[in-house]
């Protein structure tokens, strides 16, 4: 089964306003999460590294006013998309790190901003 | 349920060939993705299938049969640099990410 789970896996929202993303280990704790962005047949983006207890580092070019990230505890990170325009509609897919070697990944979020 | 299978460890030569293999059973289909991954780093996109046949991007070749709910990754002259972990997923009809637990992938000089 999985053992990282994003909520919602499927999101309309209206232009203008915000939506929240939750990513959450199963069964351990994870220090670090990551957040992507997916287009359609297209590579993964990395947005951000979330590490627990502290400020996300973002990636260039993604706006950390826009795409607010917050890891209050070692087993849940979120994605608040503030302000959403139609260009935000994408696939966001989060993963969390286990260890050094180990990142599990959840099952993505579909965003649809009209 | 939903099922992505993949060998966990794989050995190679430097120089030489290596197929890595992954079956899926999901409940639809809307592209299978192949992605590297480095020890503690994001993974990389190195292919999409969504057709049947062959895609070809440089040393690295991506196959897909959605009949028989297979695909291979082909990596040609290996070099050590490809040492990582190689990651199936399938998008199913929800269009949600099933992944595969990923194969390590060893060169040897």
């Amino acid at each position: 089964g999985a053992v990282v789970s994003q909520h919602p896996s499927r999101v309309i929202c209206k232009s203008g306003t915000s939506v929240k993303i939750e990513c959450r280990s199963l069964d351990f704790q994870a220090t670090t999460m990551f957040w992507y962005r997916q287009f359609p047949k297209q590579s993964l983006m990395l947005m951000a590294t979330s590490n627990e207890g502290s400020k996300a580092t973002y990636e260039q070019g993604v706006e950390k006013d826009k795409f607010l990230i917050n890891h209050a505890s070692l087993t849940l990170s979120t994605l608040t998309v503030t302000s959403a325009h139609p260009e935000d509609s994408s696939f966001y897919i989060c993963s969390a790190r286990v260890s050094e070697n180990t990142i599990y990944f959840g099952e993505g979020s579909w965003l649809t901003v009209v | 349920g939903q099922n992505i299978d993949q060998p966990t460890e794989m050995t190679a030569t430097e120089g030489a060939i290596v197929q890595i293999n992954c079956t899926y059973q999901t409940s639809g289909f809307n592209g299978l993705f192949w992605y590297q991954q480095h020890a503690g780093e994001a993974p990389t996109f190195l292919s999409y299938n969504v057709l049947d046949g062959l895609e070809e991007k440089g040393r690295f070749s991506s196959f897909l049969s959605r009949s028989k709910g297979y695909s291979y990754l082909l990596l040609k002259e290996l070099q050590m640099k490809d040492s990582a972990s190689y990651l199936c997923a399938v998008m199913d009809s929800n269009y949600q990410l099933i992944w595969g637990a990923g194969t390590k992938l060893i060169i040897k000089p």
